[in-house]
């Protein structure tokens, strides 16, 4: 099976521009969850979807916003980016039910000048 | 929500030695727990795994405890190679498939 893949891989914007970043799960992957890494920080949850449904959200501000599209690919959005939103953003895909690996994508990496 | 706390947050130790990583977890919901190597510049990807009804783990050179009463788990690598040099991170994950990540480990395996 293909990995879980993202695109673009580098991104760079302005502040106050938004971008749009895109995650194909893993065939058959109907959970798609997205994080944002930054030093020291570990992996932050942004949100998951499951079947084009937000199942679970962390505590990001609302300018932070996902869909899920009926082949399971997912899409984040970002608006007015702020500098601190320089990061890389990591989706990944997993089975349900509980006890299932979640397999990462190459992740976006996200710089915001 | 679920809090998944990691130490330490630094690691180094000589060649051949024995390596381990511990991490606190607080919704006694969460049922899976894994654990994610992360090489620089590279994904993370899984190395070892463990359920809430199984205590112990392993495979090969690592192996992962789980102290449910206590809300801990632990990662272990035995003889240390100079290619277990990365960032690991544990997560704690609830039956809904939200996943908590703690906040990392950087090993350094010297030679």
């Amino acid at each position: 099976k293909a990995g879980v893949t993202q695109t673009p891989r580098y991104l760079i914007k302005t502040r106050g521009q938004q971008v749009t970043l895109s995650c194909s799960p893993i065939s058959g992957h109907r959970s798609v969850s997205w994080y944002q890494q930054t030093p020291g920080q570990g992996l932050q949850f942004l949100f998951e979807y499951f079947s084009e449904t937000q199942r679970n959200k962390g505590n990001f501000p609302g300018r932070f916003s996902g869909r899920q599209f009926s082949n399971s690919r997912s899409e984040m959005n970002v608006s007015t980016l702020e500098l601190g939103d320089s990061a890389l953003y990591l989706c990944a895909s997993s089975g349900t039910g509980g006890f299932y690996e979640q397999f990462f994508g190459p992740g976006t990496r996200l710089t915001v000048l | 929500g679920e809090n998944v706390e990691q130490h330490p947050s630094t690691l180094s130790v000589q060649e051949g030695d024995s390596a381990v990583i511990k991490c606190t977890y607080s919704d006694s919901a969460s049922n899976y727990f894994p654990w994610y190597k992360q090489e620089l510049g590279k994904r993370p990807q899984l190395i070892i795994d463990i359920r809430s009804n199984v205590g112990e783990k392993k495979d090969q050179r690592i192996a992962v405890t789980l102290n449910k009463t206590a809300k801990h788990f632990s990662l272990h690598i035995t003889e240390t190679q100079p290619e277990d040099s990365a960032v690991y991170f544990c997560a704690a994950s609830n039956p809904g498939n939200q996943f908590y990540f703690g906040t990392g480990t950087s090993l350094t395996v010297i030679p």
